[in-house]
């Protein structure tokens, strides 16, 4: 059975970092693209990035460019996203998914990011 | 302000078939880019519940079918049961902000 877990969340200030992790098992994890999206509380989804399978091609919404970065690491099955210059807009739960079929196709459970 | 837009709120009785809209523009829906449909259940994370505009994943049963035409999409839920409450999202890919798009959501309740 495929699984993701994300982890790294937490609360951190206006300005800060923090760095999401998502480990898969159940999966043959280079195979899949993968996605990061995020939901602000009582709020609806928002995309916030996406990685090919290699790990070469990455792409990010406007509200994140420039200020998160995500990346993979194949021999670990883990993604992470890099989140830098936070702000109180960022907190969310964020979620990865599978990127596959050209849609979200298995998730994670979320982990929850509080910039205040 | 969504780019796609979804009704806040549908509402049906136990077996009746519900219908959620999601309406597009030029740039993404209206260029022929697929929509997928998702389910989120209370406190849970999403459900992938139709890719393609019209394929259910494996599992998905088939009282959920969707469908698109022009700028919009639709999901139908036929036969609509009270462990179908849920929040339910469409998407598509837009091409002016390179980047994928959510609808607003949709609340479902079942009367």
């Amino acid at each position: 059975e495929v699984q993701l877990m994300e982890s790294g969340g937490g609360l951190v200030q206006p300005g800060g970092s923090l760095r999401l992790s998502c480990v898969a098992s159940g999966v043959t994890f280079s195979n899949y693209a993968m996605t990061w999206v995020r939901q602000a509380p009582g709020k609806g989804l928002e995309w916030v990035s996406s990685i090919n399978a290699g790990g070469g091609s990455t792409y990010y919404a406007d509200s994140v460019k420039g200020r998160f970065t995500i990346s993979r690491d194949n021999s670990k099955n883990t993604l992470y996203l890099q989140m830098n210059s936070l702000r109180a807009e960022d907190t969310a739960s964020y979620y990865c998914a599978t990127w596959e079929l050209d849609a979200f196709n298995i998730w994670g459970q979320g982990t929850m990011v509080t910039v205040s | 302000q969504s780019v796609l837009t979804q009704p806040p709120s549908v509402s049906g009785a136990p077996g009746q078939r519900v219908t959620i809209s999601c309406t597009g523009r030029s740039s993404n829906i209206g260029a022929g880019y697929d929509v997928n449909w998702y389910q989120q259940l209370p406190g849970t994370a999403p459900k992938l519940l139709i890719y393609g505009n019209s394929n259910r994943p494996s599992g998905v049963p088939d009282r959920f079918s969707g469908s698109r035409s022009g700028t919009s999409a639709s999901l139908a839920i036929t036969g609509v049961q009270a462990a179908d409450e849920a929040d339910y999202y469409c998407q598509s890919y837009d091409s002016r902000l390179f980047g994928w798009v959510f609808g607003g959501g949709t609340k479902l309740t079942v009367l």
